[in-house]
């Protein structure tokens, strides 16, 4: 699976949209963009994830860029609750394949 | 809708003695894994079960550890015998395998505690 790189930490101020870049630029062509985040002491929980084209659900849209080597993960409206560490995982569009979780993005939204 | 569900939350034991982890995946779902997540190593893939075969162990530290899943809702994970470098939260995971592409969904997992 392709290298992500993520900063270690951003803050965001409650009720603006939380940006999160990532990296991806060795990333194959069957490779789909995934984003998990982690609230402390739970489990990571699946946001988002695409190959090409842009995606958007009820939690936050996810930004490809045309050559795919980077993406950026939007929160539009960042609450307290979204203070978590981002994950963004290049994975193989196959069953079973591995994710990989690298250092991530700790995301603190500030009141 | 229920999702993954992993028992205990929390287990305390000494070292030396047997601990088995139990998960139950999200119903219809075919595909299960088990990570842990340390401080030092992150979140790292243990075992992985398609349709309740085991596909993947390559990640399983050792033959202390030991994985089964005897139908397609309910999981275990069993350390025997256990030591404190076990300590660590144990997530199960699951998926609908049907081609690939589908995310996984994490239980709250295991903290696991070995003194």
């Amino acid at each position: 699976d392709a290298k992500t790189t993520q900063p270690p930490s951003m803050d965001c101020a409650e009720g603006r949209a939380a940006n999160l870049p990532c990296n991806h630029s060795t990333i194959s062509g069957n490779e789909y963009v995934y984003w998990y985040r982690q609230i402390h002491s739970q489990g990571p929980q699946y946001i988002i994830h695409g190959l090409k084209n842009n995606e958007t659900n009820e939690m936050a849209s996810l930004i490809i860029t045309e050559d795919r080597k980077s993406s950026t993960l939007i929160l539009p409206h960042a609450t307290l609750r979204d203070t978590a560490v981002y994950y963004c995982i290049v994975r193989v569009g196959t069953s079973g394949s591995r994710l990989t979780f690298g250092e991530g993005t700790q995301l603190t939204v500030n009141p | 809708d229920a999702g993954v569900i992993q028992s205990p939350r929390h287990e305390v034991t000494e070292m030396g003695q047997e601990v088995t982890l139990r998960c139950k995946p999200i119903s219809g779902h075919n595909s299960l894994f088990w990570y842990r997540q340390t401080m030092m190593r992150g979140l790292e893939l243990l075992i992985y079960f398609n349709n309740n075969v085991p596909i993947d162990d390559s990640g399983m530290p050792e033959d202390r550890f030991s994985a089964k899943m005897p139908n397609a809702s309910f999981s275990t994970l069993k350390i025997q015998p256990s030591e404190p470098r076990d300590s660590a939260v144990y997530f199960c995971a699951s998926s609908l395998n049907r081609g690939g592409n589908q995310p996984q969904h994490f239980g709250d997992g295991t903290r696991l505690s070995i003194l």
